[in-house]
């Protein structure tokens, strides 16, 4: 069974903190994604990765930024964190593109900017 | 550009049927998904189509029509606990482009 982790399930932070989210998968997955969730908008990507040191723009990119030092692991980082940045945040990964790139979520980090 | 629409609430009745629609425009198809998404908990995996038709899983089916861009996911003998949001979503080229989601409520 793929199993994707993430560091918190829930997390409260003041507005201009540095914001880390951490994602782990334990199956050699290629493939890594990071969504927001939002009422009404659904799932929107914010960034994704292929490969360790890889990164691409998803369609929300902005105030965002990624890292990925490992296969296993995909952080996303809230440089100054903004009200407008609470959100839940999931975390995603598959195998690359070609196979049947079903993507596994981790369990959500809600996120509450005050 | 990139749309998928499905309805964005639905109700019916234990032990029913319902049908999910999903119509979606994208620049590159390589597959449609239907993923289950319980409130406050992470989207599981239900089923992928590829090819047109209809593809069944217990309870579950899906169906795709690539030249109408349309898609649904029908639930069988419907349990309380299949109240959850069902997201569609379009895998474009090299990521999944998502639906804002049907939230689906079963009454007793």
């Amino acid at each position: 069974d793929v199993k994707v982790t993430q560091s918190s399930r829930y997390l409260v932070k003041r507005t201009g903190e540095k914001v880390f989210l951490e994602c782990v998968q334990d199956m050699d997955h290629e493939n890594m994604f990071w969504y927001r969730q939002d009422p009404g908008l659904g799932l929107r990507l914010i960034y994704f990765s292929y490969d360790v040191k890889m990164k691409e723009k998803g369609d929300i990119p902005e105030g965002y930024s990624v890292s990925r030092e490992k296969k296993e692991r995909f952080s996303l980082i809230l440089e100054s964190a903004s009200t407008n940045q609470t959100s839940m945040y999931l975390c995603a990964s598959s195998l690359p593109q070609g196979t049947q790139e079903t993507q596994y979520f981790g369990p959500g980090t809600r996120l509450l900017v005050l | 550009g990139q749309n998928i629409d499905q309805p964005t609430e639905m109700t019916a009745t234990e032990g029913a049927i319902v049908q999910i629609n999903c119509t979606y425009q994208t620049s590159g198809f390589n597959g449609l998904f239907w993923y289950q998404q319980h409130a406050g908990e992470a989207p599981t995996f239900l089923s992928y189509n590829v090819l047109d038709g209809l593809e069944e899983k217990g309870r579950f089916s899906s169906f795709l029509s690539r030249s109408k861009g349309y898609s649904y996911l029908l639930l069988k003998e419907l349990q309380m606990k299949d109240s959850a949001s069902y997201l569609c979503a379009v895998s474009d080229t090299d990521k999944l482009i998502f639906g804002t989601g049907t939230r689906l409520q079963v009454f007793p």
